[in-house]
């Protein structure tokens, strides 16, 4: 069955450190990856997405996160951490073959000034 | 505009006892999807909608879930005989059409508390 892996549960970092949260995803053919934040209190929104071409993605925030099809891979990552990145990121994958998006279980990032 | 609403945003109920969780998609969204979110979990997928069918239940984890849609809108989820498993907080999301090139815009959630 198809699934999404992030390895990271808990991370805390201090403000201008830099940021690699991971996601892996079984094979499963063609994919599109997203990565979704959830703030403290406020809904589930979208950070960034890969359909196709440039595997490197630049989302909202100055995230972005790089598509290695060989390791089924799709890492997020942030140069320098702001306190407000504070919040649980979820790493998420459609399956064209299941029409339903699976998430992973969700990383907390916690960033001290 | 007026994004995905839920209702309740809590709910407190005795082990036993049926729920209904509603939720109010974004206008002219077909597709409708719930989830649900448990401490450690991530979230589940539980059903989705494509205007008022559901291609995939096999999220459902009990016969004791059910969900439906009316009008192409507004969709509920029904909780019969809770359990104590049950509690989680239980997202609903709205896309424009169903597949994975359509942003899922969520809810804030409703949080289930079975005693």
């Amino acid at each position: 069955a198809q699934s999404v892996s992030q390895h990271n549960h808990h991370v805390i970092l201090s403000e201008a450190a830099s940021l690699e949260l991971g996601c892996n995803y079984s094979y499963g053919g063609t994919v599109n990856l997203f990565w979704y934040v959830q703030y403290p209190g406020q809904h589930l929104q979208l950070l960034l997405k890969y359909f196709s071409g440039d595997p490197l993605v630049k989302g909202i925030k100055g995230f972005e996160a790089e598509f290695i099809k060989s390791k089924f891979s799709f890492n997020l990552r942030k140069p320098s951490v702001q306190w407000s990145d504070t919040a649980e990121y979820f790493c998420a994958v459609y399956w064209g073959n299941t029409d339903k998006l699976i998430f992973g279980t969700g990383t907390r990032l916690q960033v001290f000034p | 505009g007026a994004g995905v609403s839920q209702s309740p945003s809590n709910k407190v109920t005795e082990k036993g006892k049926d729920v209904e969780l509603r939720c109010d998609p974004i206008s002219g969204h077909t597709a409708l999807y719930w989830y649900r979110q448990s401490l450690g979990q991530g979230l589940e997928f539980l059903i989705y909608f494509q205007g008022n069918s559901a291609p995939d239940k096999s999220g459902l984890p009990s016969d004791r879930f059910s969900a439906e849609r009316t009008g192409g809108s507004v969709s509920t989820l029904t909780i019969q005989r809770t359990q104590q498993e049950d509690s989680a907080v239980y997202l609903c999301a709205s896309s424009l059409a169903s597949g994975g090139t359509y942003e899922q815009y969520f809810g804030p959630g409703t949080r289930l508390t079975v005693t």
